[in-house]
């Protein structure tokens, strides 16, 4: 099955500074990739879908300059989370695939702003 | 707004008992339906993956239906585990924008 691998998956950062996750399909192509943010005991919240070769596109509410998203390959795309601060401290998850294929999510990074 | 209501939201239940996750969502036209597991501090797994023109999906212990007409689908599990203890979601594929809508999960603990 398709195998998605995502990277870090736990950083701790000084607030004010800027972490970078990665998220690589290992074995298809993606045109498409997704990113979540969950918060604890909570569901999954979409922030942003990320197309390879065009700009990613973020849900409302979503700060674009904040969470940087690139996707230069069909095998990778990454989240920047730009001037961290401890309120951005959260569980983000990618996933990839296609509507009708289904979906696979990576591990999950655990952000830890201090 | 597409909505995905899972129930109940947490169950607890002895080893060997069969039991059933309830997953109902508003939106008349998915594309299909895809139950996860998640693990504390994990990402998600997926188990079961129905398509709008399909009925049912198995997986050994695993059995997912989906009614589409009623805005249903279930997850039964046979003969549960505790190696089964987990956060059960429900999402759905939108036809018209690709994304998946989550329900808000069932966690289950499954006694020794």
């Amino acid at each position: 099955g398709a195998v998605v691998s995502q990277h870090p998956s736990r950083v701790i950062c000084k607030s004010g500074t800027s972490v970078k996750i990665e998220c690589r399909s290992l074995d298809f192509q993606a045109t498409t990739m997704f990113w979540y943010r969950q918060f604890p005991k909570q569901s999954l919240m979409l922030m942003a879908t990320s197309n390879e070769g065009s700009k990613a596109t973020y849900e409302q509410g979503v700060e674009k300059d904040k969470f940087l998203i690139n996707h230069a390959s069909l095998t990778l795309s990454t989240l920047t989370v730009t001037s961290a601060h401890p309120e951005d401290s959260s569980f983000y998850i990618c996933s990839a695939g296609r509507v009708d294929y289904g979906y696979t999510f990576g591990s999950g990074t655990r952000l830890t702003v201090v | 707004k597409q909505e995905v209501t899972q129930i109940p939201a947490a169950l607890s239940v002895p080893e060997g008992e069969n039991l059933v996750l309830n997953c109902s969502f508003t939106d008349s036209a998915i594309y299909n339906l895809q139950w996860f597991r998640q693990d504390p501090g994990k990402g998600l797994t997926s188990l079961l993956l129905i398509q709008s023109s399909q009925r049912e999906q198995t997986s050994g212990r695993l059995n997912a239906s989906l009614d589409k007409s009623s805005g249903r689908s279930t997850l039964y599990i046979a003969a549960s585990q505790p190696g089964d203890s987990a956060t059960y979601l429900c999402a759905h594929g939108s036809s018209n924008t690709g994304k998946l809508i989550f329900g808000q999960g069932t966690t289950l603990q499954v006694k020794p």
